[in-house]
């Protein structure tokens, strides 16, 4: 069974440039959420994709925004980047369903803006 | 989500169990309490999580009081790799969806040999 994966480990971006993280899914997960976590914090959630549909959001500006793709697999996108983005960005995949879900975390994606 | 209290840090002896509290005296019938850990700059990893009763896995075990107001993650025999920060997140039944994890501070677990 393979875990969640994200791409690419490390990033580095100037101020005002977009950037694209992406995250595949452990297998037979349905539901992907996205949190951001600056240093010395706890992450923050941004937003869920859930049958490719946003499903909750978190307090991010919409310069935030995310894709999810038939295989359930994900992208974050983040538009014209300030100084405050730098961050590690996490993607957490669960399988939706009654009840409750456990979410599963990747190793995470270290942004840094310039 | 009920919020929830921890303390900031504790200090464990290698080999000894690691007991760490949570206090979440706002949880209502339905929400769960899930712990996470986090090692240094990798992503949270999922320990345990329950309802009411007590739970044990391969990792530790989870002890809620009967009141549902504070619970206890039990670490058997710490070891050197168990230093990380705990984080104890109380959540909501899921809606179609799921219900996001809201982390607090979490508790930095020092074990030393």
């Amino acid at each position: 069974e393979t875990g969640v994966t994200q791409s690419p480990t490390h990033l580095i971006k100037t101020r005002g440039q977009q950037v694209t993280l992406r995250c595949s899914s452990q297998s037979g997960h349905n539901t992907v959420s996205w949190y951001q976590q600056a240093l010395g914090q706890g992450p923050q959630f941004i937003f869920q994709y859930y049958r490719e549909e946003e499903n909750g959001r978190g307090n991010f500006p919409p310069r935030f925004s995310g894709l999810q793709f038939p295989n359930y697999s994900s992208e974050l996108n983040v538009n014209a980047l300030e100084l405050d983005d730098s961050a590690l960005y996490l993607c957490a995949s669960s399988l939706s369903g009654p009840g409750t879900d456990t979410q599963y975390f990747g190793p995470g994606t270290r942004l840094t803006v310039l | 989500d009920a919020k929830t209290t921890q303390p900031p840090s504790m200090d464990c002896a290698e080999g000894r169990a690691a007991n760490l509290p949570c206090n979440h005296s706002t949880i209502s019938g339905n929400e769960y309490v899930y712990w996470y850990r986090q090692i240094h700059s990798q992503g949270p990893q999922y320990i345990i999580h329950g309802l009411k009763n007590n739970e044990t896995n391969e990792m530790a075990s989870l002890i809620i009081t009967e009141d549902r107001k504070s619970s206890t993650l039990i670490l058997p025999h710490a070891t050197l790799r168990d230093t990380a920060v705990y984080y104890c997140i109380v959540r909501g039944l899921m809606n179609q969806a799921g219900t996001a994890l809201i982390f607090g501070k979490g508790t930095t677990l020092s074990v030393s040999s």
